[in-house]
Parts: structure tokens; sequence; C-alpha cells
């Protein structure tokens, strides 16, 4: 299983672009990698998917070299509400035995 | 379109007693998974079931939890004595695979266990 290794935390502020970048080493030929949010008290919401190359949705991109060995998410134009715990997790599709850093506590300020 | 739900949301018990938490994944959803997170830990997967069968609870900790998964449905998660050590937030996710075979799991708001 791959692990990641993200930052434990990032300031902004609104209306700014937010990069949150993460390694992934080891990842497999089958690995996704996948982004989630998570407020306090609430469990892990699904952000974006990716394998290769770049994805976008109307939440974020996710950026992903050629190498794969890291990937980048961007939040365009955070706001307050975007203050959460952001984690990257790298797996196989069909084994969720996914491996849960300490994410990214991403704080956004007025 | 309803989401996953946990029950209950919170729940006190004391050492030595046994405690049932129960997900609602989303429906037609075939894998359903249990992750925990202790108290000051990182979240940690406990088991995934393909509809009713286990597919991997390499997971869990030790023979106090018992998963069941009745026809597919929901999914309960007893343990049974529970120990101090068991207090936690536990999660619940579903997920169906999608046609590009990425996938996206779906998480419940968790169930906070504290063992007094």
């Amino acid at each position: 299983l791959a692990k990641t290794t993200q930052p434990i935390s990032m300031d902004s502020y609104e209306g700014q672009e937010v990069n949150i970048t993460c390694s992934h080493n080891n990842i497999a030929t089958n690995d996704y990698i996948t982004w989630y949010q998570q407020f306090p008290s609430q469990g892990p919401r699904f952000i974006i998917q990716g394998y290769k190359t770049k994805v976008t949705n109307e939440v974020a991109s996710l950026f992903i070299p050629a190498d794969r060995k890291s990937s980048t998410l961007s939040l365009p134009r955070v706001s307050l509400s975007d203050t959460a715990v952001y984690y990257c997790l790298v797996g196989d599709h069909s084994n969720y035995q996914l491996i849960w850093g300490a994410g990214t506590k991403l704080i956004i300020k007025p | 379109e309803a989401g996953v739900t946990q029950f209950p949301s919170h729940s006190v018990i004391e050492k030595g007693q046994t405690v049932t938490l129960r997900c609602d994944p989303i429906s037609g959803h075939d894998n359903l998974y249990w992750y925990r997170r202790v108290m000051g830990k990182e979240i940690k997967f406990l088991l995934h079931f393909v509809k009713e069968s286990k597919q991997d609870e390499s997971g869990m900790p030790n023979n106090r939890f018992l998963a069941e998964r009745t026809g597919g449905t929901y999914s309960t998660l007893k343990v049974q004595p529970a120990e101090l050590e068991d207090s936690g937030v536990y999660f619940c996710a579903s997920s169906q695979v999608g046609e590009d075979r990425s996938t996206e799991a779906f998480f419940g708001q968790g169930t906070r266990l504290t063992v007094v």
C-alpha cells in the first residue's frame, strides 16, 4: 500500500488559489490518486480523483506529473468555508484499504 | 438521494459492555467499508464488504469486533466487550465502481464511541 506525504498545515486568504502537494513515491501501476476533504465532526467527503495528467471538476483541479510520484490539488479562489483537513490517498479502485495520513489542515483567513 | 447514514451518532458505554454500530450505505452500492479514528491518531481501515461477503477484514483489531452485512444491505459493527482503547470515531463508507474504474467513496458522518 502506497503511503503519502503532505504538508501538515497551510494558511491562505479568501480569494486566493491554494495548491496542496502530495508525494507518493511508491505508487503502483493500478493506483488512483484521490483527495478527500473533512470538516470537524463530519465524515470525509470526496473531492477529486485522477490517474494521470490533469483532472478538473467543479470544485478543484488535480495535477499529476508523468511519473505519478506526486500530485497537486488546486483549489481556485478559496473561501472561509474551505477551511478543513485535506487528505491525499493512493490506492487501487478495488481496494479501499487505504493508508490515511494526518492530512493537511488548511486554514483560510479573511 | 440519501447518503450514507450511521447510527447512533454518539454512544457512551462502560467498559465491558456491548455496543452495536449500524451503517446504511447508499442504495445499490456493493462496497461497504468501516474505518475508525482513535483519538489523536489517523483514520484506519477496518474492513471491506462486497455485498454480503467480507472482502478484506485485515484491519479488524481483534476478535472483540464483529462486522456483519445482512443481505448485502446495511452493516453492523459490534464491539463486545468494549475496552477503553476502543473509544474513537467509527466511519462507514460505501462505493460503486465507476465505468472508468475510478471509485468515489461516500462517507457517513461517523459514530463517536466513548468507553468509560
